[in-house]
């Protein structure tokens, strides 16, 4: 059981906007700003889409967007294009010794 | 560009160690702002975090692995590397090292090994 809770899937249209949720508690997403969201292809190793709840890192389109109320952090893709089908994972901060904590995985399907 | 690569066995008996090791290339291990980790995924599941180390040696695990893992670096190889001892058939996944800034942002990801614990 992961230490984050996502959704096992979400689907969208080409074109559309989707949000995937990422769920802790207060002593991770809640407690600190350093939410990160990964993706990953089949096969593939992660790759880092936000990172710090709302940044984008160089070269990642900025239909890519990031957020976080209370306890959850969400992470909105508007536009949505066939080649953004894949797994997305959140990951957290949550303590000097656990330091990254992660969700289960997301898996976006572009109808 | 920074890049890591995992290397080691691919294969591992029951109840033996597993060990692997992540070259750092392109850039120095021996930086404060960072801690290098390693994360694996069994086939078909999620990302799970085993543990970080510094480059002066400051170790952190995952408490439901603690007792299995060690981290250590070797900083003059520019590499760490990753022991989990009395492995099982659970531990089977593809293992990835990380690198990790302020906040366990993981910018920089190794393409990943799978190693499979098999008799």
């Amino acid at each position: 059981q992961s230490a984050l809770t996502q959704p096992a899937s979400v689907s969208g249209s080409p074109g559309q906007s989707i949000t995937i949720s990422c769920t802790g508690t207060s002593s991770d997403i809640g407690g600190y700003n350093f939410v990160s969201w990964y993706q990953q292809h089949p096969g593939k190793a992660p790759k880092l889409m936000i990172y710090e709840v709302t940044n984008r890192p160089s070269g990642v389109p900025d239909r890519f967007s990031g957020s976080k109320s209370g306890n959850m952090a969400s992470l909105t893709i508007s536009g949505l294009q066939a080649e953004d089908e894949a797994v997305y994972f959140c990951s957290s901060f949550a303590s000097s010794t656990t330091v990254v904590v992660f969700g289960g995985g997301t898996k976006v399907t572009v109808l | 560009q920074l890049q890591l690569q995992e290397s080691g066995p691919g294969l591992v008996k029951p109840s033996e160690t597993l060990s692997l090791t992540c070259t750092v290339s392109g850039g120095s291990i021996s930086s404060s702002s960072h801690h290098w980790g390693w994360i694996r995924q069994p086939p078909g599941k999620g990302l799970e975090w085993l543990g970080s180390i510094y480059y002066s040696g400051s170790t952190y695990y995952n408490p439901s692995l603690k007792s299995r893992v060690t981290i250590s670096v070797d900083t003059s190889k520019n590499q760490f590397s990753l022991r989990l001892s009395s492995v099982t058939a659970a531990d089977t996944a593809v293992y990835y090292c990380a690198r990790f800034r302020t906040g366990s942002t993981g910018d920089y990801w190794g393409q990943g090994t799978l190693v499979t614990v098999s008799s």
